[in-house]
């Protein structure tokens, strides 16, 4: 079955720490995406990118940062910069950057700080 | 960007039909209509979205105002499967397809 595939599931950062987070899709999408989440709240977008070697800051990029080496995989790090980072994180392609595409999401990793 | 205006909360009962309003008098002319649920503890989901027609699929109806200003997301018979947070989203931007999730609806399904 086609889909996005986040890992982990869960993940704890130490202070002062970087981590990463994957996400990967078999849908031959050119998009992707990278949303962040909190508690009660809707979504937020940190980066994304509509081709591979390019992506774009979205609306909280500050603390983050991404690459987009092959078309099916685009990982988030989240940086010591970002001094509060536990949230719910999601991925999502679309197939094109088109106003009519629909976005999929991959089923998120939680992020808590240890 | 283009905002939306959803209620904070709806109830009905399983196997009853249920009508999710969305307001979004701003809208432009080469917005879409989309709508996503969202599942706890899990990623949103796309249901359906349109421009100026009335759409079905196999999860959903979407009816749209003939100004276009609000929505409606119809749940033809409702199931415990359907109780959800709704988001109705407007993406019409050029390129980027930056979506903006408000607090969207939180739907309760009565057994």
């Amino acid at each position: 079955d086609g889909g996005i595939t986040q890992s982990p599931k869960y993940l704890f950062r130490k202070e002062g720490q970087n981590v990463t987070l994957s996400c990967e899709q078999n849908l031959n999408h050119d998009a992707m995406y990278w949303y962040r989440q909190d508690p009660g709240q809707g979504l937020r977008l940190i980066y994304y990118s509509q081709i591979v070697n390019d992506f774009q800051k979205g609306d909280i990029a500050e603390g983050y940062s991404v690459s987009r080496e092959k078309k099916e995989s685009f990982p988030l790090t989240v940086t010591s910069a970002q001094k509060n980072p536990t949230a719910f994180y999601l991925c999502a392609s679309s197939i094109w950057t088109t106003s009519n595409q629909p976005q999929h999401f991959g089923d998120g990793t939680r992020l808590s700080i240890l | 960007d283009a905002k939306t205006t959803q209620p904070n909360s709806m109830e009905s009962n399983e196997e009853e039909p249920v009508h999710l309003p969305c307001n979004h008098s701003t809208i432009s002319g080469t917005d879409y209509i989309h709508w996503y649920r969202q599942l706890p503890s899990q990623g949103p989901e796309y249901v359906i979205h349109g421009l100026t027609s009335n759409v079905n699929n196999r999860m959903a109806s979407l009816a749209i105002a003939e100004d276009r200003k609000s929505s409606t997301l119809i749940l033809h018979r409702a199931t415990l499967r359907d109780a959800a947070v709704y988001y109705c989203i407007l993406n019409g931007a050029v390129g980027a397809q930056k979506l903006v999730f408000g607090q969207g609806t939180r739907l309760t399904i009565n057994p």
